[in-house]
């Protein structure tokens, strides 16, 4: 059974503090692998990740692909409290609905003054 | 950037009643749209894909029958949920991707909290 996995479920730092959000994932037929900020209820997306060891990066966020060992993570550094959110991890395998994204339960980072 | 409206936010009904929901992209057209329904502390799981002009795709295990889609645009689709139980309790978002671009950059609405009493 496909299955994505993040970790930790839940993270507390101060302002300022980088933090590195995990996501492994088991998928048949992978295509590529999505992150996702979830606040207020809709997410936005942040990265499409489908080659492995090609950072992307806008601005304080950066993420990376390992598509030997089945994981990738999302970093962020200098944290603001505007970056508390749930941070959501989909992988889309080959084929299917294009709107068949399986999610981990996410990482909820909460970011303290 | 694209915009996807969801509509209502929260809703409140009694068992047996029958709630619609809205999605509408705003600045962008879709032929696809999709609705997710997530449980408490579970992931998003894909429901069904509406398709504009034609019969909706649901994932196996969804009732067809009980959450009825209708794409009539390519601006808005609804889910109705019949004849709500309380099981039918939870999290719905609907997500959009514009015509022509990358299949996997999904826009997604806000979601709705239905709670069925």
């Amino acid at each position: 059974e496909d299955k994505v996995v993040q970790s930790p479920l839940s993270l507390v730092v101060h302002e300022g503090d980088t933090v590195t959000l995990n996501c492994s994932y088991e998928v048949t037929n992978f295509r590529s692998l999505l992150w996702y900020k979830q606040e207020k209820k809709a997410p936005t997306f942040l990265f499409m990740l489908t080659s492995s060891g090609i950072e992307k990066k806008s601005g304080r966020l950066s993420s990376i692909l390992d598509k030997k060992e089945l994981f990738s993570i999302l970093n962020i550094t200098a944290t603001q409290t505007g970056d508390s959110a749930i941070y959501l991890c989909a992988v889309k395998p080959r084929g299917g609905s294009q709107g068949n994204l399986i999610f981990g339960k996410g990482t909820k980072l909460s970011v303290k003054p | 950037g694209a915009v996807v409206s969801q509509h209502p936010s929260w809703v409140i009904c009694k068992s047996g009643t029958s709630v619609k929901i809205e999605c509408r992209s705003l600045d962008f057209q879709a032929t696809t749209m999709f609705w997710y329904r997530q449980f408490p502390k579970q992931s998003l799981m894909l429901m069904a894909t509406s398709n504009e002009g034609s019969k909706a795709t649901y994932e196996q295990g969804v009732e067809k029958d009980k959450f009825l889609i209708n794409h009539a645009s390519l601006t808005l689709s609804t889910l109705t949920v019949t004849s709500a139980h309380p099981e039918d309790s939870s999290f719905y978002i609907c997500s959009a991707r514009p015509t022509g671009s990358q299949a996997e950059k999904l826009f997604f609405g806000s979601g709705t909290q239905l709670s069925v009493l």
